[in-house]
């Protein structure tokens, strides 16, 4: 089972520079969510998405862009790249008040 | 608003020590109760959950009891080991209101040999 896929684990970028975020999950999963990790302040929502075609913004949403045209695949776009958005990425996806599944996370680097 | 309070860390223990960390919540609605664990450099894994006031969530030794009289979650081992050594964090899901996820700070635990 493949799960919660995110793509890639690793990116440097410098500032103003574009890039998306892959993630991707094969459980037919209606929620999907990103979320930053910063060091001292756990996770904060980023974006997330109810169903294909439903997103909304989480607590940090500026800077960032998403869509869901599938209930597979839920990208996150960076517009312009800043320093500040240097973190590690989580993408997550459940059922309902089920479990909530993490990808293994991208961390993202802007220079 | 609707809230999940964890004691700060880092918690530091001796292996074999007993392990508690606090999870307090509030929640307007009736929330289903998790503690997820990351272990260095890897994504979250669910831990345990409860569902319902009295529930009793245990997975690999540690275990977690929903106290609705005390809006409590408090994470419990017996004896850790250090590959115990995480960031444990409790959350909530309030199904009144289209299950919204809500997140504790994370506590960073610390056990040596």
């Amino acid at each position: 089972n493949a799960g919660v896929t995110q793509t890639p684990k690793f990116q440097v970028l410098k500032t103003g520079q574009s890039m998306t975020l892959q993630c991707a999950q094969d459980m037919n999963h209606e929620y999907m969510s990103w979320y930053r990790q910063d060091p001292g302040m756990g996770l904060r929502l980023i974006h997330y998405s109810v169903g294909a075609g439903i997103t909304d913004q989480g607590e940090v949403p500026n800077g960032y862009n998403v869509s869901r045209s599938t209930t597979e695949d839920f990208p996150l776009r960076l517009l312009s790249a800043a320093p500040s958005q240097t973190s590690v990425y989580f993408c997550a996806s459940r059922m309902g008040n089920q479990p909530q599944h993490f990808g293994d996370g991208t961390r993202l680097s802007i220079l | 608003g609707d809230s999940v309070t964890q004691m700060e860390g880092p918690v530091t223990l001796s292996e074999e020590a007993f392990l508690t960390i606090n999870c307090t919540y509030t929640a307007t609605g009736y929330p289903s109760l998790f503690w997820y664990v990351q272990y260095p450099g890897e994504g979250l894994q669910l831990l345990l959950k409860a569902t319902k006031a009295d529930d009793k969530g245990s997975n690999k030794g540690f275990e977690a009891t929903y106290r609705k009289e005390t809006t409590s979650f408090h994470l419990e081992k017996g004896s850790v080991q250090v590959s115990d050594s995480a960031v444990y964090f409790c959350a909530l899901i309030l199904m009144d209101s289209n299950y919204q996820l809500i997140w504790g700070a994370g506590t960073k635990l610390i056990i040596k040999p």
